[in-house]
């Protein structure tokens, strides 16, 4: 079975840094481009990341770029966020999610998700 | 303010076919493909239609996609109740970012 375990959220400080990880199973990850997608409590989804099978293409949203890291262990069979300068705004659940491509880019062929993770940003 | 542009709801009763618009520009739903994906309270999305009309296995055939110039459109026929839940239209866009439409929460009355 197919499965996207994301962790790491949680309550943490403006200014703070925040680092989730997605570990998966049922399937081997280096066939596969991997993306970061959140929601804000009662709000829509909003892409945050992706990055290609062999790390080599990466990419963010523009409200996170500059901020956030994508990165990617296909030995340890995890995908990771790192975010630093974390603002209120990115109060969301974080969807880690499996795309069916192996190249980043072109497409937003998602499937599955994982249960997310919640991070909230609050002093 | 999504770039892909949805109604923020629709509604229909069982039985009805029911249609929710995704709006966008040439450089996202213009000159790439539309995916649609269904989310139910307290879950996580699932892909629902790809590459504009494409039907994952398990999806019935209820649902249909399709896409004229910059915009896209997601039918559901014969509607059911187990069907109320919120619809979000995707695209890739040229700057090579993935975008989602804002949502189209869909109640069955």
């Amino acid at each position: 079975e197919v499965q996207l375990v994301a962790s790491g959220g949680g309550l943490v400080q403006p200014g703070r840094s925040l680092r989730l990880s997605c570990v998966v199973s049922g399937f081997t990850l280096d066939d596969h481009a991997m993306h970061w997608v959140r929601q804000a409590p009662g709000k829509g989804l909003e892409w945050v990341s992706g990055i290609s099978w062999n790390s080599a293409t990466i990419g963010y949203a523009d409200s996170v770029k500059g901020r956030f890291t994508i990165s990617r262990d296909n030995a340890k069979n995890s995908l990771y966020l790192q975010m630093n300068a974390l603002r209120t705004e990115d109060t969301a659940l974080y969807y880690c999610a499996r795309d069916r491509l192996s190249n980043y880019g072109g497409a937003v062929l998602f499937d599955p998700w994982g249960q997310g993770t919640l991070v909230t940003v609050s002093s | 303010q999504s770039v892909l542009t949805q109604p923020p709801s629709a509604s229909g009763t069982p039985g009805q076919r029911v249609t929710i618009s995704c709006s966008g520009s040439s450089s996202n739903i213009g000159g790439n493909y539309v995916y649609w994906y269904q989310q139910f309270p307290g879950t996580a999305p699932k892909l629902l239609i790809y590459r504009n009309n494409q039907r994952p296995s398990g999806v019935p055939d209820r649902f249909s996609g399709s896409k004229s110039g910059t915009s896209a459109s997601l039918a559901i026929s014969g509607l059911r109740s187990e069907d109320e839940a919120d619809y979000y239209c995707a695209a890739w866009d040229d700057g090579l970012s993935a975008l989602f439409g804002g949502g189209t929460k869909l109640t069955v009355l």
